[in-house]
């Protein structure tokens, strides 16, 4: 079966860090780009970053550039989000996905990222 | 910045046919896009109905199917059931790496 689980989300104060993980299972994890995709409460879907297969490559939405990272350890078939200097408005349900044909095609679960003092 | 556009909220009756569409705020929509459309209940992770325009995912019926209509993308819904009651997402590739999804409809079935 191909699943997508996520972890490390969390309570984390204003100017925190916080680095979620993504683990992959019942696929070639190496042969897919993979994206990262944030629901704040109430809110809809907002694409966050995307990795190439080999880690050389990424991209962020302006809003998180220069304060998150994605990266992924096809070793481990897992993928991250690095999250550093958070802000209230980063708030939200954090999801990995698959990409397939530029779109997303499998989805995790999802972790929850509060952030609040 | 461009932005995606869609119907804030939609209506259909049981066994009706509903259009949903996914603009951008300047320029038309092409398959170029890619445009993707996801699924959404309240507390539930977003499922693939429709990828690279018209390719339905794997299990969904065939009574979701995707075009390009106008200058916008669409998802059409026909013979709709109540548990179509859903948000429903559009996400276009706006190239350079980059994808943009749109705001949302909640479509109710009544």
């Amino acid at each position: 079966e191909v699943q997508l689980v996520e972890s490390g989300g969390g309570l984390v104060q204003p100017g925190g860090s916080l680095r979620l993980s993504c683990a992959a299972s019942g696929f070639t994890f190496s042969s897919y780009w993979m994206h990262w995709v944030r629901q704040a409460p109430g809110k809809g879907l907002v694409w966050v970053s995307r990795i190439n297969r080999d880690g050389s490559g990424t991209t962020y939405a302006d809003s998180v550039k220069g304060r998150f990272t994605i990266s992924r350890d096809n070793a481990k078939k897992t993928l991250y989000l690095q999250m550093n200097s958070l802000r209230a408005e980063d708030t939200a349900v954090y999801y990995c996905t698959r990409d397939a044909s530029y779109t997303m095609d499998v989805w995790g679960q999802g972790t929850t990222v509060t952030v609040s003092s | 910045q461009t932005v995606v556009t869609q119907e804030p909220s939609f209506s259909v009756s049981p066994g009706g046919t509903v259009t949903l569409t996914c603009g951008l705020s300047s320029g038309s929509v092409s398959t170029n896009y890619y445009p993707s459309w996801y699924q959404q209940t309240p507390g539930q992770a977003p499922r693939t109905l429709i990828y690279s325009t018209n390719t339905r995912s794997s299990g969904v019926p065939d009574r979701f199917s995707g075009s390009i209509l106008g200058n916008k993308a669409a998802l059409i819904i026909t013979g709709a059931q109540a548990d179509d009651e859903s948000d429903y997402y559009c996400v276009l590739y706006m190239g350079s790496g980059i994808w943009v999804f749109g705001g949302g409809t909640k479509l109710t079935v009544l």
